[in-house]
């Protein structure tokens, strides 16, 4: 089945833990692609990558960092996570922006 | 500020009646998307239009891409309760296509 995976699904953590939340697709996309989504804000682009070793910022990249080591994966890295981080983060592919994405499930991450 | 504002924000309807949502902006477009997110879900998607004035109908949902390629809108015909849901638009700005901007969102609700 064409997926996009995301690890954890919810996590809670305190301030300054780093964590690695993860991304895999199935779907030998180029394109891949995170985004978080908070109340009266929508879905905002973190970080895009549009191949392996290629990433770019996009609209709030502060406070995270990415890498694209291999087609199939697409961590997200947050050094030093700060409260204003808690959110509900989703990976998305695809084999352009032109046409659209697969998102994955989403992960919700709490920092106290 | 939205690069994409979608309206209305809420929509509250009975089975079967016909709606309604926009999507617009002051920027051009090189393509958008029509998502649909069930809570606790990742977006999926609907449709990508990519030509102005470009029609797409998938069952009881049509698809419309101004022909100036700054807004688009969803039709619903005879709304089903099976539709309740949060529905985005979504696109690749014609300075950068890999930068992918959501709008935020119609949350529409079908009563039977």
């Amino acid at each position: 089945e064409a997926q996009v995976t995301q690890n954890p699904r919810y996590l809670i953590t305190v301030t300054g833990k780093k964590l690695t939340v993860t991304c895999s697709q199935n779907m030998n996309h180029e394109y891949m692609s995170w985004y978080r989504q908070d109340p009266g804000l929508g879905l905002r682009q973190i970080y895009y990558s549009m191949n392996v070793e290629v990433t770019d910022k996009g609209d709030v990249p502060e406070g995270y960092k990415v890498s694209r080591k291999e087609k199939r994966n697409f961590p997200l890295i947050l050094e030093s996570p700060s409260p204003n981080q808690t959110s509900l983060y989703f990976c998305a592919s695809g084999g352009s922006s032109y046409y659209g994405y697969t998102f994955g499930s989403g992960t919700r991450l709490t920092v106290v | 500020t939205q690069l994409l504002e979608q309206s209305p924000q809420f929509l509250s309807i009975q089975e079967g009646e016909n709606l309604t949502v926009y999507c617009n902006s002051s920027s051009v477009f090189s393509s958008l998307q029509w998502y649909r997110q069930e809570p606790g879900e990742g977006p999926v998607l609907l449709v990508t239009v990519v030509t102005g004035g470009e029609v797409k109908k998938l069952k009881r949902l049509t698809f419309q891409f101004g022909d100036a390629r700054k807004d688009s809108s969803l039709h619903i015909t005879a709304a089903q309760p099976g539709d309740t849901g949060l529905y985005l638009c979504a696109g690749a700005n014609e300075d950068n296509f890999n930068k992918f901007y959501f709008g935020s969102g119609t949350k529409l609700n079908v009563k039977p």
